[in-house]
């Protein structure tokens, strides 16, 4: 089985401050890993992922995430935060065994000016 | 490529009342998923297939009915509209290899009165 947690479904941050989204996962076998991003009004979009290789995974806008074995960890960061990273973050989880990948409840990022 | 789309974007309907949400991806993709996205619960899971003419139940399929005839559709139908089935409906699809990432349709925005 596996299942995702996502730490705070509010994250408050300064234009400028480091963006830190929590996701911890729950696997029994090596996983694959997703953030998605979902725009106002928008479907969700891919932002990063991890499948295998180095832990450290950049994607689109600056963000970038870490995959962490042994804190079943895989924290999405971004060092700066712009306004129009305001959004609803969802971490992913894909594992062999299971067709569909799960979902934690999302994070909502908020920008403050 | 279109993606995946879906049809309508905005629906009214009256309690009791049934209708499809269409769900189309031009991607080849084999698997296809539909999740409702609700304040405060994330995305959840409805019903989901592995190819055309295989259907499973996710975590919410309960008033919610499913087919798959071709690679690229995959309407969902709701048999007797309720207000709590009130919600945006994603759909998704994506490669079977487990390392790849879901593509998401725009939503339908669906409101039971």
């Amino acid at each position: 089985a596996q299942s995702v947690t996502q730490l705070g479904s509010h994250v408050s941050v300064s234009e400028g401050a480091l963006v830190l989204l929590r996701c911890n996962y729950s696997s029994s076998v090596p996983p694959y890993l997703f953030w998605y991003v979902q725009y106002p009004n928008q479907g969700l979009q891919l932002l990063l992922k991890y499948t295998t290789g180095a832990t450290l995974v950049k994607g689109i806008n600056g963000f970038e995430a870490e995959f962490k074995k042994s804190e079943t960890s895989f924290h999405l960061t971004k060092p700066s935060a712009h306004m129009s990273d305001a959004a609803e973050y969802f971490c992913a989880v894909s594992t062999g065994g299971s067709y569909i990948p799960t979902f934690g409840r999302g994070t909502s990022l908020i920008v403050h000016p | 490529n279109a993606g995946v789309t879906q049809t309508p974007k905005f629906q009214v309907l009256k309690t009791g009342q049934s209708m499809t949400l269409q769900c189309a991806q031009d991607m080849n993709h084999e698997y296809m998923s539909w999740y409702r996205q609700d304040p405060g619960m994330g995305l959840r899971l409805i019903h989901y297939s592995v190819g055309a003419g295989i259907t499973d139940q996710g975590e919410v399929p309960n008033g919610y009915n499913v087919s798959r005839s071709t690679t690229e559709d995959f309407p969902l139908r709701l048999l007797s509209a309720a207000p709590s089935q009130t919600s945006v409906y994603f759909c998704a699809s994506r490669n079977s290899d487990l390392s790849y990432e879901q593509y998401f349709g725009p939503g339908t925005r669906l409101t039971v009165t």
